[in-house]
């Protein structure tokens, strides 16, 4: 049951450039998404979040898009520094239809090198 | 700044034995949650609770196991009898009043059962 999917499950960029995470979805009752970020050994930290009637939010260096005709999110992080190296879990609610549990990818491990 | 804090952080117990494991979410926030997440593998939803009650509950979240908050601060994951397979990280999570408010979570708590 992988209604939420990240298909690339390490990336590897430059400090200074930019970092791209993709994220699919398959159910059409999400309505709200979110980034978190995991280091080993800490539970996940919120990073931004997006609702279904955007197709963009942006938070400083961080910007999440929205295509909700391809159900594809992805995630940009411009400039990329070493700190943002962890692993990036995007997730997915259906909080119109009296739920809020959060639906996790499998995680895209990020690795920004100097 | 506020976080959810958990306890144990390592949990190790033999298979059969009853386990409980506690956190302590943000105080003003009224929804809580537990997820787990095995070993290499996703983060999953086990069970939300709102009002002193279960709202919502996984395939996951059998009879062994159970959710309680005791008192005005604590909320707890109860598992009667472990299994090898309950071996996960488990993490507490919570929010405030608004659906689309983003769940924080715990650090989590490492269980291992041999």
């Amino acid at each position: 049951d992988q209604q939420v999917k990240q298909n690339s499950p390490s990336l590897s960029v430059q400090e200074g450039r930019i970092s791209i995470l993709n994220c699919d979805y398959t159910n059409s009752m999400f309505d709200y998404f979110l980034w978190y970020k995991k280091y080993p050994a800490e539970g996940p930290t919120f990073l931004i979040s997006i609702s279904s009637i955007k197709d963009k939010n942006e938070d400083g260096r961080f910007t999440v898009f929205l295509n909700k005709s391809a159900k594809h999110l992805s995630l940009h992080i411009v400039p990329s520094q070493p700190g943002d190296s962890a692993v990036y879990f995007c997730a997915a609610s259906a909080g119109s239809y009296n739920t809020d549990k959060l639906i996790f990818g499998t995680g895209t491990r990020l690795q920004v090198f100097p | 700044e506020p976080e959810v804090t958990q306890t144990p952080s390592h949990q190790v117990t033999q298979m059969g034995q009853e386990v409980i494991l506690r956190c302590v979410p943000i105080s003003n926030h009224l929804y809580f949650y537990w997820y787990r997440q095995i070993l290499g593998q996703k983060v999953e939803f086990l069970v939300s609770f709102y009002n002193n009650e279960i709202s919502e509950k996984s395939e996951i979240f059998d009879d062994q196991f159970s959710v309680e908050r005791p008192d005005g601060s604590n909320f707890t994951l109860k598992i009667r009898s472990t299994k090898l397979e309950d071996s996960a990280m488990y993490f507490c999570a919570s929010r405030d009043r608004a659906i689309h408010n983003e769940q924080f979570f715990g650090p989590g708590t490492r269980l291992t059962v041999l």
